[in-house]
């Protein structure tokens, strides 16, 4: 299979701690996203990449989050001292970013998410 | 700011019944338009997608067209199955955004009864 994948699949943490997802894109993208998607809304973005480079962080919901893709492949997202309100589905989108007007450009392709759970 | 407002769900239709979930969006550039489907216990899929005015996009029995003047993408299907339950998802993109990301309405719930 060579879609987005995403690990864990599922996790449940106590208040406080610190949780870490990974996410693996299709090989040949460039582009990395995450998102979070809470019961009943649609994903909302949170960060993003182009290789290694991490281009918008603005959206990250506080500074307990972060995130890196060290080497332009997979990518972790952390989160920090984790809270209740922090409970939702995780997704991660790859894309290949071939230059403006390119059909490819606009297509993301999301893995399966994880669903975090905190105590 | 950029949003996406689509009809609250959940829809439920019978086999073969015309569907219609409605979409508006806001943007302040020149988006493109998306529809993303998620099936029970999967990720989601993207569906169709028009990246300029009039165009259409299709697929699976599924259309929406691109309407600027009214800033909608209403997605459309003329005869659903069982299998087309699942979470319906319209969304934007704005190209002068650099970025890309995407923008997401609420999600459209659709149940198909035999």
């Amino acid at each position: 299979d060579t879609g987005v994948s995403q690990n864990p699949r599922h996790k449940i943490t106590k208040r406080g701690q610190n949780v870490t997802f990974r996410c693996d894109p299709i090989s040949e993208h460039n582009r990395l996203y995450w998102y979070r998607q809470t019961l009943g809304q649609g994903p909302e973005f949170l960060t993003y990449f182009q290789n290694e480079a991490q281009l918008e962080k603005s959206r990250l919901l506080s500074d307990r989050f972060s995130a890196e893709r060290p080497k332009g492949s997979f990518s972790t997202l952390e989160i920090q001292r984790t809270e209740q309100g922090d409970s939702a589905m995780y997704l991660c989108a790859s894309s290949l970013a071939l230059g403006q007007g390119r059909v490819g450009f606009y297509e993301q392709y999301f893995g399966p998410g994880t669903r975090l759970t905190v105590t | 700011g950029n949003s996406v407002t689509q009809m609250e769900g959940p829809v439920t239709l019978s086999e073969e019944a015309f569907l219609t979930i409605n979409c508006t969006y806001t943007a302040t550039g020149y988006p493109s338009l998306f529809w993303y489907v998620q099936y029970p216990g999967e990720g989601l899929q993207l569906l169709l997608k028009a990246t300029k005015a009039d165009d259409k996009g299709s697929n699976k029995g599924f259309e929406a067209t691109y309407r600027k003047e009214t800033t909608s993408f209403h997605l459309e299907k003329g005869s659903v199955q069982v299998s087309d339950s699942a979470v319906y998802f319209c969304a934007l993109s704005d190209t002068g955004a650099g970025s890309y990301q995407l923008t997401f309405g609420k999600g459209t719930k659709l149940s198909v009864i035999p």
